[in-house]
C-alpha cells in the first residue's frame, strides 16, 4: 500500500518554463511535507517544506502548493534551468520531528536546453 | 561542516553472505536513519537510531540490522544477503528532530 505517490515517472521540460511535478497521499495523518532533489552517485537533498497549517510555500524559483482536501501536493519550478534536472522525491510525515519520512518513487526531470 | 559520509560507497557480495555499511553523521547531529532506495519502491525506511537506542523501526526482515555508537556513528549490517537486497542505501542525519541530511549512499549488489 503506497501512501505516498508519484505518478509520472519521468517529465521533460524546455528551460526557462515552469516545471510542475505532482504528488498525492493517502494517509490523512501526514501534516509535514518536502520534497527532496537527488542528482546521480549523490544523497537526495533537502529543496522545501510545507506544514498542513499553510496552502503554499515558496523559496526562490520553488514554490509548493498543498490541497489538503484532495490529498495532493506540486512542486513549481519557474523558471526552469538545465542544473534542475534530477531525480524529485516527494515526502510526507505526520510531524515535523522524528518520525520517519515516507517518500514516493520520484520524478525524474528532464530540463531541455 | 562536512557532510553525511558512508562507507563503502560500492560493494558486491554473494547470495548468502552478509554486510556492514557505516555512516557518519553531521557532527553534532545525534538522529542517524536508514532507508533503502530500489527502482521499483523508491525509498524505503529501514530505521533510526537516537542516542544508541533504535527509536523506530520499518518493515524489514530481521535480517536487517542496526546500531549506533556513542559518537554517533551508525552501522547497519544485513545477514543472509538475497539477489532482492540489491539496492542504494542511505543513511541521513538530523539533529534530535528536524531536517534530515542524505550521505551519498552504499550501492551494494548481490550476486
Amino acid at each position: 500500500d503506497q501512501q505516498v505517490k508519484q505518478n509520472s515517472p519521468s517529465l521533460s521540460v524546455q528551460e526557462g518554463r515552469i516545471s510542475i511535478l505532482n504528488c498525492d497521499y493517502t494517509n490523512s495523518m501526514f501534516d509535514y511535507f518536502l520534497w527532496y532533489k537527488k542528482y546521480p552517485a549523490e544523497g537526495p537533498t533537502f529543496l522545501i517544506s510545507i506544514s498542513s497549517i499553510k496552502d503554499k510555500n515558496e523559496d526562490g524559483r520553488f514554490t509548493v502548493f498543498l490541497n489538503k482536501s484532495a490529498k495532493h501536493l506540486s512542486l513549481h519550478i519557474v523558471p526552469s534551468q538545465p542544473g534542475d534536472s534530477a531525480v524529485y522525491f516527494c515526502a510526507a510525515s505526520p510531524d515535523s520531528g522524528n518520525t520517519p519520512l515516507v517518500f514516493g518513487k520520484g520524478t525524474r526531470l528532464s530540463v531541455i536546453a | 561542516k562536512a557532510g553525511v559520509t558512508q562507507t563503502p560507497r560500492y560493494l558486491i557480495k554473494t547470495r548468502g553472505q552478509q554486510v556492514t555499511l557505516s555512516c557518519s553523521p553531521i557532527s553534532g547531529h545525534r538522529s542517524v536513519s536508514w532507508y533503502q532506495q530500489t527502482p521499483g519502491q523508491g525509498l524505503q525506511f529501514l530505521f533510526e537510531y537516537f542516542s544508541e537506542t533504535q527509536r523506530n523501526k520499518g518493515n524489514f526482515p530481521g535480517r536487517f540490522s542496526g546500531r549506533q555508537f556513542s559518537n554517533s556513528r551508525s552501522e547497519m549490517n544485513v545477514s543472509t544477503l538475497e539477489l532482492g537486497d540489491s539496492a542504494l542505501y542511505l543513511c541521513a542525519s538530523s539533529l534530535a528532530v528536524g531536517q534530515k541530511y542524505f550521505g551519498p549512499g552504499t550501492r551494494l549488489t548481490v550476486t
